[in-house]
């Protein structure tokens, strides 16, 4: 079946640091990939999609490219902000039939300190 | 233009205990589903539904009931609540269902614990 792997957290970074989440997946097929934001008290939100291979989603300075060859959809963003801190998840969805289900990664914990 | 709304924000119950879990939309989204959130384990797929009348199971439906009578809402019921309930439900709803070509949208969730 499909499944998401990012790296565990907690991350903690100062204000205008690099930030990379990694992200690896298994799927039968090419799946769609996405990134979701959850900020302190609320529910997801989209932040960036790719739906085929060499896509690169960008949203808010926030880029992640899909890598088939690596099976992988690392986020990243050049200069972080406190506004930044937030748990993130990446998922993916298969293209095909039913493909109702998103499957998530645990999710990762971004602080960013001033 | 609330997009999704979820009551209660918070709930404990006891065991055994039966409630519902409300949830709302105002996009005329025909998918709606249901996510539970637990520590270390990202979310799961309880139940979802593609149009009025229509429902199906998710990853993990044990222990959930679902209907929809109406395009606007999706209602969650625990028939007897157990602590292994005990976790944070989303609701989302989108216009078609295929995250690949329409946004999911989210709500701010409900935190459930059972004693």
């Amino acid at each position: 079946g499909n499944s998401v792997t990012q790296m565990e957290g907690p991350v903690t970074l100062s204000e205008e640091a690099f930030l990379t989440i990694n992200c690896t997946y298994t799927a039968t097929g090419y799946p769609s990939l996405f990134w979701y934001v959850q900020y302190p008290g609320e529910g997801l939100q989209l932040l960036l999609k790719a739906t085929k291979a060499d896509d690169k989603g960008s949203n808010k300075g926030f880029e992640a490219t899909y890598r088939k060859e690596t099976t992988s959809f690392h986020l990243e963003k050049g200069s972080v902000q406190v506004s930044d801190s937030a748990v993130y998840f990446c998922a993916l969805s298969d293209r095909g039939g039913s493909n109702y289900k998103l499957t998530f990664g645990k999710g990762t914990l971004l602080t960013v300190n001033p | 233009n609330a997009g999704v709304t979820q009551t209660p924000k918070f709930q404990v119950l006891k065991t055994g205990q039966s409630m519902t879990l409300q949830c709302a939309q105002d996009m005329n989204h025909e998918y709606m589903s249901w996510y539970r959130q637990d520590p270390g384990m990202g979310l799961r797929l309880i139940h979802y539904s593609v149009g009025a009348g229509i429902t199906d199971q998710g990853e993990v439906p044990n222990g959930y009931n679902v209907s929809r009578s109406t395009t606007e809402d999706f209602p969650l019921r625990l028939l007897s609540a157990a602590p292994s309930q005990t976790s944070v439900y989303f609701c989302a709803s989108s216009y078609s269902g295929s995250p690949s070509t329409d946004t999911q949208y989210f709500g701010p969730g409900t935190r459930l614990t059972v004693l």
